[in-house]
């Protein structure tokens, strides 16, 4: 699986959009980006997954480049419930063990 | 996600002693997973099933035993806790089948359960 690259943290003020950027150079054509997002040590939560289209759900927008290489997730409206640590990882479905491979991720702080 | 239990939330314990983590989930998925978590270390799988007569090894099985009792239970054993052992632990679900679009028909998407924090002193 591809390795990513996050920053260890970020702040952002309640009310504005999140963006959390996520370099993945390696990523192959047949692995997909998925967010999570842990939540003080609650289990990790599932945002947003893609493989090489833009997404969006009811919780976040996933951007991908067009070369695929790095992502941005976007929380639209940030509110303080979304302080948690975010996860960007890519990995191959249908791989041998269908393992996630959690980095360090991106510790984000919705400022009041 | 109500839908994935882990029993106990909390349980410290003494070296030496035989600790059972228990999971269960009602979303109806073959497949289930267990995983630790340290402090700087993101999460790492212990064992994981494809369903119920599929059992494998991850990346850091020793010390831990596994045991699919049903489609819904997955249960983590430790025979002989050790303080390195000491960590959160999370059971996650997952289901392969195909959906949606081109992009999105392989899903696979794993759903985590609260954690068990455990402490072995």
């Amino acid at each position: 699986d591809a390795k990513t690259t996050q920053p260890p943290s970020m702040d952002c003020a309640e009310g504005r959009a999140a963006n959390l950027p996520c370099n993945h150079s390696t990523i192959s054509g047949n692995e997909y980006v998925y967010w999570y997002r842990q939540i003080h040590s609650q289990g990790p939560q599932y945002i947003i997954h893609g493989l090489k289209n833009n997404e969006t759900n009811e919780m976040a927008s996933l951007i991908i480049t067009e070369d695929r290489k790095s992502s941005t997730l976007i929380l639209p409206h940030a509110t303080l419930r979304d302080t948690a640590v975010y996860y960007c990882i890519v990995r191959i479905y249908g791989g041998a063990t269908n393992k996630l491979i959690f980095g360090t991720g991106t510790l984000l702080a919705v400022q009041p | 996600d109500a839908d994935v239990t882990q029993t106990p939330r909390n349980r410290i314990t003494k070296t030496g002693k035989r600790i059972m983590l228990e999971c269960s989930q009602t979303k109806g998925h073959d497949r289930m997973y267990w995983y630790r978590q340290d402090p700087g270390l993101g999460l790492r799988l212990i064992y994981y099933s494809f369903d119920v007569k599929d059992i494998n090894k991850g990346e850091i099985s020793d010390g831990y035993s596994v045991s699919r009792q049903a489609q819904a239970k997955f249960s983590l054993s430790l025979e002989s806790a050790i303080p390195n052992q000491t960590a959160l632990y999370f059971c996650a679900t997952s289901d392969p089948r195909l959906t949606g679009t081109q992009d999105r028909r392989s899903t696979d998407t794993q759903y985590f359960g609260p954690g068990t924090r455990l402490t072995v002193l």
